[in-house]
């Protein structure tokens, strides 16, 4: 079965541009959730979505939203982008809602570097 | 809310010695317990979870950890260290009706030849 795919990998944008992230979950998954990972800040979650639904939020600024399609795919958008933002993000796949007792299934992230 | 802290931010052990990562938890309620590795470039990889069955829990590439509600801990061992344990190791909690997992500060762990 394959696993959690993000993409692009590797993202480079400029200061005020906005960005969008995909993330694409194992098949039969329909909980994903995302996180930022950054040297000073660690791992802190963004978002979780369940069959389309927003279910949890982290906080971030409202600049950082999400979706999550009919298939469970699932996207991020960060609007009006900060020096800040640059962090490696990851989108995580899980059976049932959120972690709760099950696995969450990380992808290997997308670097997003903003000059 | 939940939170995990883990103790030393670096570790290093010789090949063969025992690997020792300490994670204490702070969790209002019965909590969920994770180990996760990350490999430079790569997203997370779960080695182990507590979820309130057995208090010694096994998982993948001989890594155990053992749940201690007393002392509000969930530490990591490996008996003999392999060079290809070298990465970063992350504790993380979560409980029910909770959708996310919060994670710890991370221990990096090199091993030596």
């Amino acid at each position: 079965k394959a696993g959690v795919t993000q993409t692009p990998r590797y993202l480079i944008k400029t200061r005020g541009q906005q960005v969008t992230l995909s993330c694409s979950p194992i098949s039969g998954h329909r909980s994903v959730s995302w996180y930022q990972q950054t040297p000073g800040q660690g791992l802190q979650f963004l978002f979780e979505y369940f069959s389309e639904t927003q279910r949890n939020k982290g906080n971030f600024p409202g600049r950082f939203s999400g979706r999550q399609f009919s298939n469970s795919r699932s996207e991020m958008n960060v609007s009006t982008l900060e020096l800040g933002d640059s962090a490696l993000y990851l989108c995580a796949s899980s059976l049932e809602q959120g972690a709760r007792g099950y696995e969450q299934y990380f992808g290997p992230g997308t670097r997003l570097t903003v000059t | 809310a939940q939170s995990v802290t883990q103790l030393g931010s670096h570790v290093s052990v010789s090949e063969g010695a025992l690997v020792l990562l300490r994670c204490n938890y702070s969790s209002s309620v019965p909590p969920y317990l994770f180990w996760y590795v990350q490999y430079p470039n790569q997203g997370l990889q779960l080695l182990l979870k507590y979820t309130s069955a057995a208090t010694l829990v096994k998982g993948i590439n001989g890594f155990e950890a053992e749940f201690k509600k007393s002392e509000t801990s969930f530490h990591l061992t490996k008996p003999s260290a392999h060079m290809s344990d070298a990465a970063e190791y992350f504790c993380a909690v979560s409980s029910p009706n909770d959708y996310k997992l919060s994670f710890g500060a991370g221990t990096t762990v090199t091993v030596r030849a």
